[in-house]
């Protein structure tokens, strides 16, 4: 299957700082790539819709000054937490459609503490 | 965005005994999609269905979709141990709407 990649896989940061996370789609390219958030034993919470070259669409609720969604190529996206709370703590998941887009592929994940 | 219907939450069975979760929703799918999630990483594809009726294996696992389109269904026969996880639900209507079960978390005993 398609592969789609995640660094770093963990990451501590001061609160108050930026984080960046990264999400490569290895071996196609993706036009389209998505950016979860979840919490120990829920579901995914979707967060944000990136398009390549076209900015993000952020669902309900997510703050799109705070959760920074770039897009710059069919093989790239990335999310940036600015001034990390202890609260945005969790695991981040990104995920690639591939061909279509009716198939979705996710990255290993990426898990943020801030202190 | 909306969550689809998965069921039963969680399951604990006996090494040996087949499983079967499914999926369910109020509006009709173009493709399901079942996925696996072990604890710390992300999902990973077992199953993709992009047709109403058609019946997948991949190994030990069966998936249907559902002819009504609304539903979808996973076996998984003779568990062993490496089952353990959570198994998700996919589905995928047009342009990037892609709508996630609750997930089932399968504790398999020894």
């Amino acid at each position: 299957g398609a592969v789609v990649s995640q660094h770093p896989s963990w990451v501590i940061c001061k609160s108050g700082t930026s984080v960046k996370i990264e999400c490569r789609s290895l071996d196609f390219q993706a036009t389209t790539m998505f950016w979860y958030r979840q919490f120990p034993k829920q579901s995914l919470m979707l967060m944000a819709t990136s398009n390549e070259g076209s900015k993000a669409t952020y669902e309900q609720g997510v703050e799109k000054d705070k959760f920074l969604i770039n897009h710059a190529s069919l093989t790239l996206s990335t999310l940036t937490v600015t001034s990390a709370h202890p609260e945005d703590s969790s695991f981040y998941i990104c995920s690639a459609s591939l061909g279509s887009g009716n198939t979705i592929y996710f990255g290993e994940g990426s898990w943020l503490t801030v202190v | 965005g909306q969550q689809l219907n998965q069921s039963p939450q969680s399951m604990f069975i006996q090494e040996g005994e087949d499983v079967s979760m499914n999926c369910t929703s109020s509006s009709i799918f173009n493709t399901w999609l079942w996925y696996k999630q072990d604890p710390g990483e992300g999902p990973v594809l077992l199953i993709a269905l992009y047709k109403a009726g058609e019946l997948t294996s991949n190994g030990r696992l069966t998936a249907q979709f559902g002819i009504t389109r609304k539903d979808s269904f996973l076996n998984i026969s003779a568990s062993i141990p490496s089952d353990v996880g959570i198994y998700f639900c996919a589905g995928h209507k047009t342009g990037n709407q892609f709508y996630f079960g609750t997930g089932t978390s399968l504790t398999v005993i020894p």
